[in-house]
């Protein structure tokens, strides 16, 4: 079993739609969990952090489930820019990020 | 100013070659990671280092050889490259271990023919 799982999609909305994408980590240790953004042939870039609480940014929700050991990113009222390939990270260790395979959404107008 | 540089951004060469690809980070960061990114997209981590020291050596085959002069340096040199080796490599800092977000370079795309 992978550390980081994420179903690979392609997830195909439109635009205004609401999509969530889940993350599972298999490590119970793991205390601390981001979600990364990575764009086509461009280096990943920090989306959000997601706090024990859950958070939000804007259109953006992160939660944490400890129980079931998975992360989740609701996006909402979707743009067309928001089309891009989302990774979950875990760190296992202090110096140990984890990353997920990542989740392609596509946006179509 | 770019936070994460790391040259060269694309290197083609042959197998049996040796090659290296350099990473600066003028953040201050202590610790600093490479990765690498295969054709699945899979980002797998290679090595992690803090303050210069070795922390985390990901089962990364000896041909592959990390040097971190200082910490805002961390280069990787690559000996008697395979296809296999053939991938896009990151090279990534953070303020320290721990709960800190990690900063990418824009990669290295290796292609070994």
């Amino acid at each position: 079993r992978k550390e980081v799982e994420q179903d690979p999609g392609p997830f195909n909305v439109p635009e205004g739609a609401t999509v969530a994408f889940n993350c599972t980590y298999s490590n119970s240790a793991s205390q601390s969990f981001f979600w990364y953004r990575q764009d086509c042939r461009k280096e990943p870039k920090l989306l959000m952090s997601v706090y024990s609480s859950g958070n939000e940014d804007g259109r953006f929700t992160a939660q944490l489930n400890r129980a079931s050991q998975y992360i989740s990113l609701l996006i909402r009222d979707s743009k067309l820019s928001d089309s891009a390939t989302y990774l979950c990270v875990a760190l296992r260790g202090s110096y140990i990020p984890t990353f997920g395979r990542g989740t392609s959404l596509i946006v179509h107008p | 100013d770019t936070a994460v540089s790391q040259t060269p951004k694309y290197l083609v060469t042959q197998m049996g070659n040796d090659k290296s690809i350099k990473c600066e980070q003028n953040l201050g960061h202590d610790t600093m990671y490479w990765y690498k990114q295969d054709s699945k997209k899979f980002l797998k981590i290679m090595f992690s280092y803090n303050n210069k020291e070795l922390i985390i050596n990901e089962t990364v085959p000896n041909r592959f050889s990390p040097k971190s002069p200082d910490k805002a340096h961390l280069n990787l040199h690559i000996n008697s490259l395979e296809l296999g080796d053939s991938a896009v490599y990151f090279c990534a800092s953070s303020r320290q271990g721990g709960d800190e977000k990690l900063f990418f370079g824009s990669g290295t795309q290796l292609s070994v023919l």
